[in-house]
């Protein structure tokens, strides 16, 4: 159950994409299509904002999206906000009713 | 609407024992597995624990596996994670987080538990 790979910084620009990659191996990313990310402002709870591999849940801007090739899965926020500077985590099904978390990316909005 | 809401984190010396429990409204508790997600001070989230909607199946991280062990009572609305034999790298903010397939839809504002002599 060894983590997913996230960088440990993103920044951009307002109005500008950013994309956060995470990477897992053949028993967690690149096994299944149960990839979700989650917003977590500081001290707050995590939001869903991505879930199975690229499906938003209602209320979650068409700015935010996701993919997946091989072990690696991205979300990409377009259109970048000052509200969307927060930690960003990818999760996803490792087999046997386990996940597993990236270590998160702290997304800067310049 | 969906709301979570942890309890009983605190201070704890190591070996000792303590019991969070999460008060669920809004939504059909006794119908969705329920999952605890934890997130030591500056660090990543780390999934704990997940129980079956009704409470005949639990998983859990190896990393808690022997010492953790959780429970629901669908009649209160109320899950549960009972920790014994504390340690140190237990430190954490404890989240409860609704379960919907394969992701984690609703979670709670966490609850800390320091374990320190």
């Amino acid at each position: 159950q060894s983590a997913l790979t996230q960088p440990r910084s993103v920044s951009g620009s307002p109005g500008q994409s950013v994309t956060f990659s995470c990477t897992g191996t053949n028993n967690d990313v690149g096994g299944y299509n149960y990839v979700s990310w989650y917003q977590q402002h500081p001290g707050k709870a995590p939001k869903l904002m991505i879930y199975d591999v690229n499906k938003r849940p209602s209320g979650v801007p068409d700015r935010f999206s996701g993919s997946k090739s091989g072990n690696t899965a991205s979300l990409t926020i377009s259109g970048l906000q000052a509200e969307d500077e927060a930690d960003y985590y990818c999760c996803s099904y490792a087999g046997s009713y386990t996940w597993v978390f990236g270590g998160g990316t702290k997304l800067t909005v310049l | 609407q969906v709301q979570l809401v942890e309890s009983g984190g605190g201070v704890v010396q190591p070996g000792k024992s303590l019991r969070l429990s999460c008060a669920a409204s809004g939504f059909t508790f006794g119908t969705y597995g329920m999952h605890w997600v934890r997130q030591a001070p500056g660090k990543g989230l780390e999934w704990v624990t997940l129980i079956s909607y009704d409470g005949s199946n639990k998983y859990y991280a190896d990393s808690v596996k022997g010492r953790f062990t959780i429970s629901r009572d669908n009649s209160k609305n109320t899950l549960y994670l009972q920790m014994n034999g504390l340690r140190a790298e237990d430190t954490a903010v404890y989240y409860c987080a609704k379960r919907e397939n394969f992701r984690f839809d609703y979670w709670g504002q966490g609850t800390l538990v320091t374990v320190s002599s």
